[in-house]
Protein backbone atom coordinates (compact mmCIF):
# COMPACT_ATOMS: atom_id res chain seq x y z
CA UNK A 1 0.00 0.00 0.00
CA UNK A 2 1.17 3.46 -1.24
CA UNK A 3 1.79 5.87 2.22
CA UNK A 4 1.41 8.93 3.14
CA UNK A 5 3.03 11.53 6.04
CA UNK A 6 1.34 14.05 7.49
CA UNK A 7 2.00 16.21 10.66
CA UNK A 8 0.98 14.07 13.80
CA UNK A 9 -1.08 17.73 14.69
CA UNK A 10 -1.87 21.67 13.65
CA UNK A 11 -3.66 24.33 15.42
CA UNK A 12 -5.42 27.27 14.02
CA UNK A 13 -7.94 29.65 14.65
CA UNK A 14 -11.96 30.30 14.06
CA UNK A 15 -12.28 31.65 11.12
CA UNK A 16 -8.78 31.62 9.60
CA UNK A 17 -7.59 29.06 6.39
CA UNK A 18 -6.14 25.87 7.45
CA UNK A 19 -3.80 24.32 5.07
CA UNK A 20 -3.06 20.78 6.03
CA UNK A 21 0.17 19.24 4.25
CA UNK A 22 0.29 15.28 2.78
CA UNK A 23 3.47 13.75 1.23
CA UNK A 24 3.06 10.77 -0.79
CA UNK A 25 6.35 10.63 -2.58
CA UNK A 26 5.81 7.12 -3.56
CA UNK A 27 2.21 7.43 -5.72
CA UNK A 28 1.57 5.45 -8.73
CA UNK A 29 -0.50 6.76 -11.70
CA UNK A 30 -3.58 5.17 -10.57
CA UNK A 31 -3.73 6.11 -6.82
CA UNK A 32 -6.38 8.86 -6.13
CA UNK A 33 -5.39 11.35 -3.08
CA UNK A 34 -8.57 10.98 -1.03
CA UNK A 35 -9.02 12.68 2.37
CA UNK A 36 -10.79 12.04 5.53
CA UNK A 37 -11.81 13.37 8.42
CA UNK A 38 -12.85 11.77 11.75
CA UNK A 39 -14.99 14.25 14.56
CA UNK A 40 -14.58 13.12 18.42
CA UNK A 41 -16.55 9.89 18.73
CA UNK A 42 -17.81 9.81 15.35
CA UNK A 43 -16.98 7.63 12.56
CA UNK A 44 -14.69 8.74 9.58
CA UNK A 45 -16.50 11.49 7.13
CA UNK A 46 -15.06 12.04 3.44
CA UNK A 47 -14.13 15.62 2.43
CA UNK A 48 -12.69 15.28 -0.64
CA UNK A 49 -10.70 13.44 -3.07
CA UNK A 50 -8.86 14.26 -6.48
CA UNK A 51 -6.42 12.88 -8.90
CA UNK A 52 -3.89 15.12 -11.10
CA UNK A 53 -6.38 18.63 -11.05
CA UNK A 54 -7.14 21.01 -7.69
CA UNK A 55 -10.77 20.53 -7.23
CA UNK A 56 -13.22 21.94 -4.64
CA UNK A 57 -16.00 21.12 -2.94
CA UNK A 58 -18.64 22.61 -0.20
CA UNK A 59 -16.40 21.68 2.48
CA UNK A 60 -12.90 22.15 1.14
CA UNK A 61 -10.28 22.41 -1.42
CA UNK A 62 -7.26 20.03 -3.02
CA UNK A 63 -4.44 21.30 -3.99
CA UNK A 64 -2.50 19.04 -5.71
CA UNK A 65 1.05 18.82 -6.79
CA UNK A 66 2.26 18.97 -10.59
CA UNK A 67 4.43 15.71 -9.67
CA UNK A 68 1.56 14.37 -7.87
CA UNK A 69 3.88 14.00 -4.57
CA UNK A 70 2.17 15.97 -2.31
CA UNK A 71 -1.07 17.52 -1.63
CA UNK A 72 -2.35 19.89 0.39
CA UNK A 73 -6.64 19.68 1.56
CA UNK A 74 -7.51 23.75 2.18
CA UNK A 75 -10.80 25.18 4.64
CA UNK A 76 -10.85 28.17 3.44
CA UNK A 77 -12.50 29.45 7.26
CA UNK A 78 -11.95 27.16 9.95
CA UNK A 79 -14.88 26.87 12.40
CA UNK A 80 -14.71 24.89 15.98
CA UNK A 81 -16.52 21.95 14.54
CA UNK A 82 -13.60 21.37 11.65
CA UNK A 83 -11.56 19.99 14.76
CA UNK A 84 -11.09 16.83 13.91
CA UNK A 85 -8.23 14.27 12.84
CA UNK A 86 -7.71 14.46 9.12
CA UNK A 87 -6.19 11.03 7.03
CA UNK A 88 -4.43 11.68 3.87
CA UNK A 89 -5.20 8.23 1.74
CA UNK A 90 -4.09 6.85 -1.40
CA UNK A 91 -6.91 4.84 -3.46
CA UNK A 92 -7.39 3.00 -5.84
CA UNK A 93 -10.39 1.99 -6.97
CA UNK A 94 -13.13 0.43 -4.58
CA UNK A 95 -10.01 -1.03 -2.74
CA UNK A 96 -10.26 -0.37 1.28
CA UNK A 97 -9.02 2.58 2.68
CA UNK A 98 -5.38 2.44 4.55
CA UNK A 99 -5.54 5.11 7.33
CA UNK A 100 -2.48 6.44 8.61
CA UNK A 101 -2.24 8.63 12.25
CA UNK A 102 -3.47 11.62 10.73
CA UNK A 103 -3.40 15.28 11.54
CA UNK A 104 -5.15 16.41 14.54
CA UNK A 105 -6.21 19.74 14.20
CA UNK A 106 -7.26 21.84 16.61
CA UNK A 107 -9.02 25.09 16.29
CA UNK A 108 -8.95 28.22 18.82
CA UNK A 109 -11.69 30.35 19.33
CA UNK B 1 -32.15 8.66 9.19
CA UNK B 2 -30.69 7.11 6.14
CA UNK B 3 -27.09 6.99 7.02
CA UNK B 4 -24.98 3.82 7.84
CA UNK B 5 -26.32 1.91 11.11
CA UNK B 6 -25.01 -0.11 13.53
CA UNK B 7 -25.46 -2.00 16.46
CA UNK B 8 -25.20 -1.90 19.12
CA UNK B 9 -23.21 1.15 19.86
CA UNK B 10 -21.45 -0.27 22.67
CA UNK B 11 -21.11 -3.43 24.14
CA UNK B 12 -19.25 -4.80 27.42
CA UNK B 13 -18.61 -8.77 27.58
CA UNK B 14 -16.22 -10.95 29.47
CA UNK B 15 -13.48 -13.22 28.48
CA UNK B 16 -14.19 -15.83 26.04
CA UNK B 17 -17.91 -14.95 25.14
CA UNK B 18 -19.00 -14.46 21.80
CA UNK B 19 -20.13 -11.25 20.07
CA UNK B 20 -21.83 -10.20 16.95
CA UNK B 21 -22.31 -6.82 15.61
CA UNK B 22 -24.76 -5.55 12.95
CA UNK B 23 -24.23 -3.15 9.89
CA UNK B 24 -27.09 -2.12 7.82
CA UNK B 25 -25.71 -0.02 5.24
CA UNK B 26 -27.25 2.94 2.96
CA UNK B 27 -29.86 1.62 0.54
CA UNK B 28 -28.75 0.37 -2.87
CA UNK B 29 -24.89 0.51 -1.35
CA UNK B 30 -23.32 -3.01 -3.07
CA UNK B 31 -19.93 -2.44 -1.21
CA UNK B 32 -19.77 -2.58 2.65
CA UNK B 33 -16.00 -2.72 5.04
CA UNK B 34 -15.28 -3.56 8.08
CA UNK B 35 -12.62 -1.76 9.92
CA UNK B 36 -11.51 -1.77 13.35
CA UNK B 37 -9.86 1.25 15.48
CA UNK B 38 -8.46 1.02 18.79
CA UNK B 39 -7.52 4.12 20.96
CA UNK B 40 -5.48 7.30 18.89
CA UNK B 41 -5.06 4.77 15.76
CA UNK B 42 -6.52 5.49 12.26
CA UNK B 43 -9.35 2.74 11.54
CA UNK B 44 -7.23 -0.18 10.04
CA UNK B 45 -9.18 -2.86 7.18
CA UNK B 46 -10.71 -5.82 8.28
CA UNK B 47 -12.71 -7.16 5.12
CA UNK B 48 -14.79 -6.13 2.04
CA UNK B 49 -17.91 -7.39 0.59
CA UNK B 50 -19.31 -6.50 -2.55
CA UNK B 51 -22.88 -7.46 -2.95
CA UNK B 52 -22.95 -10.84 -0.68
CA UNK B 53 -19.58 -12.00 -1.89
CA UNK B 54 -16.47 -11.36 0.19
CA UNK B 55 -13.77 -10.03 -1.85
CA UNK B 56 -10.69 -9.42 1.01
CA UNK B 57 -10.43 -10.09 4.15
CA UNK B 58 -7.36 -8.66 6.07
CA UNK B 59 -4.63 -10.79 8.00
CA UNK B 60 -6.08 -9.08 11.08
CA UNK B 61 -9.05 -11.43 10.14
CA UNK B 62 -8.43 -14.38 12.34
CA UNK B 63 -10.10 -17.57 12.29
CA UNK B 64 -11.57 -16.32 15.53
CA UNK B 65 -13.57 -13.87 13.44
CA UNK B 66 -16.46 -14.00 10.59
CA UNK B 67 -18.08 -11.42 8.81
CA UNK B 68 -21.24 -12.61 6.68
CA UNK B 69 -23.88 -10.18 3.92
CA UNK B 70 -26.13 -12.63 3.41
CA UNK B 71 -28.56 -11.34 0.29
CA UNK B 72 -26.25 -8.49 -0.25
CA UNK B 73 -27.99 -6.25 2.10
CA UNK B 74 -27.22 -6.10 6.14
CA UNK B 75 -24.04 -7.77 7.37
CA UNK B 76 -23.12 -8.91 10.98
CA UNK B 77 -19.27 -9.36 12.38
CA UNK B 78 -18.97 -12.27 14.95
CA UNK B 79 -16.17 -12.23 17.27
CA UNK B 80 -15.80 -15.95 18.74
CA UNK B 81 -13.75 -16.49 22.20
CA UNK B 82 -13.03 -12.92 22.47
CA UNK B 83 -10.11 -11.47 24.25
CA UNK B 84 -8.86 -8.34 25.38
CA UNK B 85 -7.48 -7.20 22.83
CA UNK B 86 -10.67 -7.29 20.58
CA UNK B 87 -11.43 -4.31 22.89
CA UNK B 88 -12.00 -1.29 20.17
CA UNK B 89 -14.26 0.38 17.65
CA UNK B 90 -15.27 -1.36 14.85
CA UNK B 91 -16.82 0.70 11.80
CA UNK B 92 -18.60 -0.42 9.14
CA UNK B 93 -18.73 1.80 6.11
CA UNK B 94 -20.51 1.55 2.70
CA UNK B 95 -20.36 2.79 -1.02
CA UNK B 96 -22.06 2.84 -4.22
CA UNK B 97 -21.69 0.94 -7.21
CA UNK B 98 -20.33 3.49 -9.32
CA UNK B 99 -19.83 3.76 -13.03
CA UNK B 100 -16.71 6.31 -11.49
CA UNK B 101 -15.00 3.53 -10.07
CA UNK B 102 -12.71 6.54 -8.70
CA UNK B 103 -14.86 7.70 -7.01
CA UNK B 104 -14.65 5.71 -3.87
CA UNK B 105 -16.24 7.56 -0.84
CA UNK B 106 -17.34 5.62 2.15
CA UNK B 107 -19.70 6.38 4.27
CA UNK B 108 -19.19 5.32 7.63
CA UNK B 109 -21.45 4.20 10.81
CA UNK B 110 -21.11 5.11 14.78
CA UNK B 111 -19.29 2.56 15.26
CA UNK B 112 -19.87 -0.50 18.13
CA UNK B 113 -17.58 0.30 20.98
CA UNK B 114 -16.29 -3.61 21.88
CA UNK B 115 -15.10 -3.91 25.41
CA UNK B 116 -13.92 -6.86 26.59
CA UNK B 117 -13.01 -7.67 30.25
Amino acid sequence: DAKTTQPNSMESNEEEPVHLPCNHSTISGTDYIHWYRQLPSQGPEYVIHGLTSNVNNRMASLAIAEDRKSSTLILHRATLRDAAVYYCILVQGAQKLVFGQGTRLTINP
Amino acid sequence: DTGVSQNPRHKITKRGQNVTFRCDPISEHNRLYWYRQTLGQGPEFLTYFQNEAQLEKSRLLSDRFSAERPKGSFSTLEIQRTEQGDSAMYLCASSPRDRLISNNEQFFGPGTRLTVL
